[in-house]
């Protein structure tokens, strides 16, 4: 099956500062990748998400890139502000079709922006 | 916006209980998921539903089963609850828009 793998496990950065979250994916016919914020004490929240037919995607100070030869796929977020302060999840799925669905997750990165 | 939404925010159960952790979607989607969520471990996926009766085994089913009678709920069941069973359990129902998690259900097994 699927094997997603997450690096760092932690990341402390100073407020204003770039931070880059990487994933790598085992399984080539995986074609969907979702990120997830999850905030202490809350339920994890998608907060962008990328297709295989993609190299990039941005949505305000958020980026998601995706390198299908190498299976590898990394988030970037710009000028972080401590609200960024949670645990990111990313996940892959072969996205179409019954337990294609299903998505399998690494294993999560606290980031930890200080004021 | 979707809402999924987990009976129990906390549970505590002795060993060898059947438990039941129920799960309840309200936009008739046909994808229900069923995780564990460990500290250092991620999200592990126990159970999945893509329709209603069919069920299929995710990475770690062992000690659990489910149980989808109904589209919009989703039952995680631990014939006999154990220790290692205890954990924060999240439902998460599936559009095309994303996963929406429920609230989680923080159980511990005494």
């Amino acid at each position: 099956g699927e094997n997603v793998e997450q690096h760092p496990s932690t990341l402390s950065v100073q407020e204003g500062d770039s931070a880059v979250i990487k994933c790598t994916y085992s399984d080539s016919a995986s074609n969907y990748f979702p990120w997830y914020k999850q905030e202490l004490g809350k339920r994890p929240q998608l907060i962008i998400d990328i297709r295989s037919n993609v190299g990039e995607k941005k949505d305000q100070r958020i980026a998601v890139t995706l390198n299908k030869t190498a299976k590898h796929f990394s988030l970037h977020i710009t000028e972080t502000q401590p609200e960024d302060s949670a645990v990111y999840f990313c996940a892959a799925s072969k996205g179409s079709g019954g337990s294609n669905y299903k998505l399998t997750f690494g294993k999560g990165t606290l980031l930890t922006v200080n004021p | 916006d979707v809402k999924v939404t987990q009976s129990s925010r906390y549970l505590v159960k002795r060993t060898g209980e059947k438990v039941f952790l129920e799960c309840v979607q309200d936009m008739d989607h046909e994808n229900m998921f069923w995780y564990r969520q460990d500290p250092g471990l991620g999200l592990r996926l126990i159970y999945f539903s893509y329709d209603v009766k069919m069920k299929e085994k995710g990475d770690i089913p062992e000690g659990y089963s489910v149980s989808r009678e109904k589209k919009e709920r989703f039952s995680l069941i631990l014939e006999s609850a154990s220790t290692n069973q205890t954990s924060m359990y999240l439902c998460a129902s599936r559009s095309t828009y994303g996963y929406t998690f429920g609230s989680g259900t923080r159980l511990t097994v005494v």
